[in-house]
């Protein structure tokens, strides 16, 4: 079956340091990438996703690319604030018998240090 | 508005009793999921509603029911809570032609004694 995999439990940097969270995933079918964000005391919100093979998402200074070679789909962020802390959740998405039907990774649990 | 609400944020049962988890969304969205998530694990499907029509993930298939009278409510009900069920509980919703998008609530976090 689909699998989202996220490596890093949780990931701690200063501000203006380089954010690189990595994920890799697992399907037979062609699927739409996600990366949600979750603030704490807040559902996961949608920060990006892409529907195309070597296609880049882009929202709000971050960026993630659908690389299907590598089967990954890592998120970037050239100068992470404080208040980008929160957890990311990586997700594929993929249309099957008439439904979307998704599969999430565990989460990155960011803590941004000013 | 473009919020999911879910009552009650937080939920504390006794094992045996059952347990009603309540949400709503009015963006009209034509699905509405469930899914169960515990701590550093992946948030993981139970169940969802397109439309009128109930679709149970496989491994969750007894253990939990839903209900949706109409199209902004939904419910989770499970029927003999067990010490396992204990977890965050998050519902979402989507429109089927938006390409993957799903709106979340901020969950009702259950716990069983």
């Amino acid at each position: 079956g689909d699998s989202v995999t996220q490596k890093q439990g949780q990931v701690t940097l200063s501000e203006d340091d380089f954010l690189f969270i990595n994920c890799t995933y697992s399907t037979t079918t062609y699927p739409t990438l996600l990366w949600y964000v979750q603030y704490l005391g807040q559902g996961p919100q949608l920060l990006l996703k892409v529907t195309t093979a070597n296609n880049k998402g882009i929202s709000r200074g971050f960026e993630a690319t659908y690389d299907k070679g590598t089967t990954s789909f890592h998120l970037q962020k050239a100068s992470v604030q404080e208040s980008d802390s929160a957890v990311y959740f990586c997700a594929l998405a993929h249309f099957n018998t008439g439904n979307y039907k998704y599969v999430f990774g565990a989460g990155t649990r960011l803590k941004v240090i000013a | 508005d473009t919020t999911v609400k879910q009552n009650p944020r937080y939920k504390l049962a006794r094992v045996g009793k059952p347990v009603n988890l309540i949400c709503s969304q009015t963006m009209n969205h034509d699905t509405m999921y469930w899914y169960q998530k515990k701590p550093n694990q992946a948030p993981k499907l139970l169940l969802f509603y397109y439309d009128k029509i109930l679709n149970r993930e496989a491994d969750t298939f007894e253990k939990f029911q839903s209900s949706r009278p109409n199209n902004s409510f939904c419910s989770l009900y499970i029927g003999s809570a067990g010490l396992e069920y204990s977890a965050m509980y998050l519902c979402a919703s989507s429109r089927r032609d938006w390409g993957g998008e799903q709106y979340f609530g901020p969950g009702t976090r259950l716990t069983v004694l």
